[in-house]
């Protein structure tokens, strides 16, 4: 069974802070999905990292993909109390279906 | 920007009954697929279906489950005979696909269903 860890759980911090989220599994993922969720909303796709190594940036967020395709890390710079959400990532598994990990709440103060 | 529509956004009912999630994916994506989120705890995988059959089903889908895709705009889940442990919220998503794995995936608003 692939599963994916999620760390932090839960993060507060100031505004204009830096943070990173980390996302890590023992699996290889043939994709790694970062989304964001709203209370009582679907989640919203932010990025899809495909290649090992990979790095995308999406303005103040920066995505990168393990050389392993193991693990991902989301790192946004300079937070802002609209960055505040439940952040998950996803792994792409066998079959096109996505592993999800427990998500990350973070809230930016001001 | 398309969308994926799910209806109704709440349901409640008792247990024992049936009941049918909607769902309209977009137009141009192949894969469709059931998860579902109860809460506080993670989303998990359902069911995956492309080119008019089940792709993939997890442990949780079983045979009081059932997909459908009627016409060729709807997608549906229904649960035959319901069960407390059934309440959730339940996402239906779809995607095209490259032959690395998901991409572009688009997640609904979700059906949060309550069982009484």
């Amino acid at each position: 069974t692939q599963l994916l860890e999620q760390s932090p759980q839960f993060l507060s911090i100031q505004e204009g802070e830096n943070l990173t989220v980390y996302c890590n599994s023992s699996s290889v993922f043939s994709s790694l999905q970062w989304y964001r969720q709203e209370p009582g909303e679907g989640p919203v796709l932010l990025v899809t990292v495909v290649t090992g190594g990979e790095v995308k940036k999406l303005k103040r967020l920066t995505f990168q993909f393990g050389d392993a395709r193991k693990d991902s890390s989301l790192h946004i710079t300079a937070a802002q109390p609209g960055d505040t959400g439940l952040y998950l990532c996803a792994g792409g598994a066998y079959g096109n279906k996505l592993v999800f990990g427990a998500g990350t709440i973070l809230r930016v103060k001001s | 920007e398309p969308e994926v529509t799910q209806t109704p956004s709440h349901q409640v009912t008792q247990m024992g009954q049936e009941v049918i999630l909607r769902c309209v994916p977009i137009s141009n994506h192949l894969y469709f697929y059931w998860y579902r989120q109860i809460l506080g705890q993670k989303v998990e995988f359902l069911v995956s279906f492309y080119n008019n059959e089940i792709s993939e089903k997890s442990e949780i889908f079983d045979d009081q489950f059932s997909v459908e895709r009627p016409d060729g705009s709807n997608f549906t889940l229904k649960i035959r005979s319901t069960k407390l442990e059934d309440s959730a919220m339940y996402f239906c998503a779809s995607s095209h696909a490259i032959n690395t794995g998901p991409y572009g995936y688009t997640f609904g608003s979700g059906t949060r269903l309550t069982v009484v």
